[in-house]
C-alpha cells in the first residue's frame, strides 16, 4: 500500500493570490496525479507528474495556472495561481503502483475556498 | 476512448433497504481495472474495491457486493441493509489506456434516511 499525506487539508484564499498544495508519499512511485473536484462534480485529472520531466497537462489545464513540481519520487506540489472564485474546489493527489495488480491511492484532499 | 457512466445522480432509501448503484464503462483496452470509491462529506476518497478485467468473479464484503459483467460492461455495487453511515457520494472509476489514468464516473449520491 501507500500512505499519502496531503497538505493543507483546507484553506481560504483571497482572489489573485496562489496556493501551493503538497503531496508526500511514504514510498517511491513513478507517476503522481493531480485531480480537481469542483463542487458537486466528479474528479477531473489536471496533470500527470513524473519525476525528472515536466508534467503532462490535460486539455483545459495549463502550466501557468497550475504549475507542478516533482523533485523526487516521493513528493510533488501543485500550485493554483492567480486564484478566482471558480478555483474553489477540492484538489487531490493520487499515486498508482503498477506491481502485478494496479493499485491506486488518494490523498485526503485539499478543500480550497477563494473569496 | 475510456468512459464511465453512472446514470443515477442521486438515490434516497430508508435504512435497512437494499440499494444498487449502477456503473457502465467503455474501453477498448483488454487489460483494465475498475474501482469503487466512497466520498463522505469530509471529502476524502475511501477505497472500496478494485477488480481487474480478467477477474469476473463477483465479490462480497460484509454488506457490500459487486457484480462485474464484461458482457454488459457493467460493474454494479449493492449495499444490503443500508445504514445512515452509508450516506455519501459513490464513484465508479476505470484505469486503462496507455498512461493508466483514472476515468471517473459522475458519481451517485446516496442518501440513507433513518
Amino acid at each position: 500500500s501507500a500512505v499519502i499525506s496531503q497538505k493543507p487539508s483546507r484553506d481560504i484564499c483571497q482572489r489573485g493570490t496562489s496556493l501551493t498544495i503538497q503531496c508526500q508519499v511514504d514510498s517511491q512511485v513513478t507517476m503522481m496525479f493531480w485531480y480537481r473536484q469542483q463542487p458537486g462534480q466528479s474528479l477531473t485529472l489536471i496533470a500527470t507528474a513524473n519525476q525528472g520531466s515536466e508534467a503532462t497537462y490535460e486539455s483545459g489545464f495549463v502550466i501557468d495556472k497550475f504549475p507542478i513540481s516533482r523533485p523526487n519520487l516521493t513528493f510533488s506540489t501543485l500550485t493554483v495561481s492567480n486564484l478566482s472564485p471558480e478555483d474553489s474546489s477540492i484538489y487531490l493527489c493520487s499515486v498508482e503502483k503498477l506491481t502485478g495488480n494496479t493499485e491506486a491511492f488518494f490523498g485526503q484532499g485539499t478543500r480550497l475556498t477563494v473569496v | 476512448a475510456q468512459k464511465v457512466t453512472q446514470a443515477q445522480t442521486e438515490i434516497s432509501v430508508v435504512e435497512k433497504e437494499d440499494v444498487t448503484l449502477d456503473c457502465v464503462y467503455e474501453t477498448r483496452d483488454t487489460t483494465y481495472y475498475l474501482f469503487w470509491y466512497k466520498q463522505p462529506p469530509s471529502g476524502e476518497l475511501v477505497f472500496l474495491i478494485r477488480r481487474n478485467s480478467f477477474d469476473e468473479q463477483n465479490e462480497i464484503s460484509g454488506r457490500y457486493s459487486w457484480n462485474f459483467q464484461k458482457s454488459t460492461s457493467s460493474f454494479n455495487f449493492t449495499i444490503t441493509a443500508s445504514q445512515v453511515v452509508d450516506s455519501a457520494v459513490y464513484f465508479c472509476a476505470l484505469i486503462g489506456g496507455a498512461f493508466n489514468k483514472f476515468y471517473f464516473g459522475s458519481g451517485t449520491k446516496l442518501n440513507v434516511k433513518p
